[in-house]
């Protein structure tokens, strides 16, 4: 199995403030990357699917990068909605896996 | 806008089957543009992909746990299920149903993503 390691696990930052979150692969998954936002008892809401693009409906302020092993979620000016945990996700190879996930709050 | 809903016993006896069902509304299983999952959690630990089904009734698992699991759909009543056989305290958990879609990637093959998820519904196994 692909395993997927994200850094930090938590993370505390001010509104406006520029977030990122890495995800690791254990191998090359090219680009089958997708970011998740998870809110407590709430449906996990796709962010960001291919490593790259922006899922319909979700604000512009998220964005993703990388390929092959290493990519990251940024959150180029944090509101206060955004207070959630992420999580990625490999689609290159089943079974599909996740990042442990990293948890947002705002200061 | 579709929507997804989990339902089922929120306890289970060690060695008994775990049987959820997600109720797809807004959409149609059988629209044979997408696929559906189930995904669990466990308390305090990361997210596991259980396995996924195609309206047609082709599935996929996750092998730790195939030998357990059967994934089912019923198109006349736009829903899909999960059987999880000869559970233990290890399978409690937060159970998810799930979505997927998918879209070409650039050269070949194709991105697949879970765009929709139901809130998920906690299982606990305990006598």
């Amino acid at each position: 199995d692909i395993q997927m390691t994200q850094s930090p696990s938590s993370l505390s930052a001010s509104v406006g403030d520029r977030v990122t979150i890495t995800c690791r692969a254990s191998q090359s998954i090219s680009s089958y990357l997708n970011w998740y936002q998870e809110k407590p008892g709430k449906a996990p809401n796709l962010l960001i699917y291919g490593a790259s693009s922006l899922q319909s409906g979700v604000p512009s302020r998220f964005s993703g990068s990388g390929s092959g092993t290493d990519f990251t979620l940024t959150i180029s000016s944090l509101k206060p909605e955004d207070s959630a945990s992420y999580f990625c996700q490999q689609s290159y190879s089943t079974p599909w896996t996740f990042g442990q996930g990293t948890k947002v709050e705002i200061k | 806008q579709v929507q997804l809903q989990e339902s089922g016993p929120g306890l289970v006896k060690p060695s008994e089957t775990l049987s959820l069902t997600c109720t797809v509304s807004g959409g149609s299983v059988s629209s044979g543009s997408h696929y559906w999952s189930w995904i669990r959690q466990p308390p305090g630990k990361g997210l596991e992909w259980i396995g996924y089904i195609y309206y047609s009734g082709s599935t996929n698992y996750n092998p730790s746990l195939k030998s357990r699991v059967t994934i089912s759909v019923d198109t006349s009543k736009d829903q899909f299920s999960l059987k999880l056989r000869s559970v233990t305290a290890a399978d409690t958990a937060v159970f998810y149903c799930a979505r997927i879609a998918w879209a070409a990637a650039a050269g070949s093959g194709y991105y697949y993503y879970m765009d929709v998820w139901g809130k998920g519904i906690t299982v606990t196994v305990s006598s």
